[in-house]
């Protein structure tokens, strides 16, 4: 049964830091990765989505990476700000196509 | 920029009330998807609908829950009896199909008192 885990479940940093967010699954196959970000009390926003061929997708500061083989994706946040105070959440589809949605990492930039 | 919309936005209601959801996808996206996300986790899928028909609702409390989409485009969530349990955000989104990109709305709030 696939797993999807987001650690750590919260991070704080300072404005201007780079920080790499970490997701794991636990079966390897997979048809895509997606990131998404969620403001408090609103709806999610793709981030990036990245398909099981790929090794890496970049949108502005966020780059999102993929290794299927270990179970691991990675989403760096580049000169980071204020703004990028949200819960980001990964989720994978696996064959039977339904989404298995990690519990987010919850972010907070410091100015 | 399209997007999905969803009303409410927050809905108060008594327990075993009855409460509606209502969604109108992206246009020309045929897979509509209703979600329920607890605070600190993450979304579960209640029902997946591609154009009319539902692909999977194994998740969907079908003794109170309920949704349609009889045209294939907007899309309905009922719930009736409403219980203190369903106190939760409900999520509508849309794709142009399988392993492609989805998009979310805003999501509906529940409050059941």
């Amino acid at each position: 049964k696939q797993e999807v885990t987001q650690i750590p479940a919260a991070l704080s940093v300072p404005e201007g830091e780079n920080l790499v967010l970490n997701c794991s699954f636990t079966d390897s196959a997979i048809y895509n990765l997606q990131w998404f970000r969620q403001d408090p009390g609103k709806g999610l926003t793709s981030l990036l989505l990245i398909q099981s061929s790929q090794r890496e997708q970049t949108s502005g500061r966020l780059n999102a990476s993929l290794d299927k083989s270990s179970g691991r994706s990675t989403l760096y946040i580049a000169a980071s700000q204020p703004g990028d105070s949200a819960t980001y959440l990964c989720a994978v589809l696996p064959s039977n196509y339904q989404l298995i949605w990690g519990a987010g990492t919850k972010l907070i930039i410091k100015p | 920029e399209a997007e999905v919309a969803q009303s409410p936005r927050y809905k108060i209601t008594e327990k075993s009330q009855a409460v509606a959801f209502w969604c109108d996808p992206i246009s020309g996206h045929a897979t509509l998807y209703w979600y329920r996300q607890i605070l600190g986790q993450g979304p579960e899928l209640l029902v997946q609908f591609q154009d009319e028909s539902v692909v999977d609702d194994s998740q969907l409390p079908k003794d109170r829950f309920s949704a349609e989409r009889l045209k294939g485009v907007d899309s309905t969530l009922k719930i009736q009896p409403a219980e203190l349990g369903d106190s939760a955000m409900y999520l509508c989104a849309s794709s142009f199909g399988d392993g492609n990109t989805i998009y979310f709305g805003e999501g509906s709030w529940l409050t059941v008192v």
